[in-house]
């Protein structure tokens, strides 16, 4: 496997259902993102872990949960969500959260397509 | 409130022709400027990262900045079918840990 990697890719679940989002990346990165990405919208930041310290939340609802056990992984645990956070969650690393130079830039995965009913 | 504005078009170019691409930012502090395609249904791939005023050329990407006005354009030469994508420009600004906001996007249609 090389880059950034996401699991599953495609997930419907119930209001009242509790899964994970699973991002892995194989770059040796430091920094892990996750964003929201909704129709006709920006993509959304939502999280940001740096050395596996979460350096950003940004107002995100408690039904998002984030977890980063070491510097390869992040997960996005979700519970009691609702229909409107049907979106694409994307994933994403960086080398280090320097300002400016190349470690800058971010590595997305394929992202997980979720769908609330 | 930091915001990156991009015309969502779409904007439609001939092929073979000259794509320009356009974002503005608030931040006059800002640092870094990224440009990122992305194909429907797909993720974000990184084209281009620009630092300094002035032109980047990468093949037939340019990337153009321009700090005093506070924008960063993208020039695609010879456009090609296969560029129809949506665009999306990135921009960190300035202080302490990145904070990077992606403006809405830009359309790009290249027609045969």
């Amino acid at each position: 496997e090389t880059g950034v990697t996401q699991t599953p890719r495609h997930l419907v679940m119930g209001m009242t259902n509790k899964k994970s989002l699973k991002c892995e990346q194989h770059l040796g990165h430091n920094a892990m993102y996750w964003y929201k990405q909704s129709a006709k919208k920006p993509l959304e930041l939502m999280f940001v872990y740096n050395f596996k310290e979460q350096t950003e939340n940004n107002s995100v609802p408690s039904r998002f949960s984030p977890e980063c056990p070491n510097s390869s992984h992040l997960f996005l645990h979700l519970h009691t969500l609702q229909p409107e956070d049907s979106a694409l969650y994307l994933c994403a690393s960086s080398q280090d959260m320097t300002s400016g130079g190349a470690g800058d830039t971010q590595y997305f995965g394929p992202g997980t397509r979720l769908t609330v009913l | 409130q930091k915001e990156v504005e991009q015309n969502s078009g779409p904007l439609s170019v001939p092929e073979g022709a000259i794509a320009s691409l356009n974002c503005t930012y608030s931040d006059r502090g800002s640092q870094s400027f990224f440009w990122y395609r992305q194909y429907s249904g797909k993720s974000p791939e990184l084209i281009m990262f620009i630092y300094s005023n002035g032109d980047k050329e990468d093949g037939r990407f340019t990337a153009q900045l321009n700090k005093a006005s506070q924008y960063v354009s993208l020039l695609i030469r010879d456009s090609q079918p296969s560029d129809s994508a949506t665009y999306l420009c990135a921009v960190i600004f300035s202080g302490g840990y990145q904070k990077v906001t992606f403006g809405t996007g830009t359309k790009l249609q290249v027609i045969p």
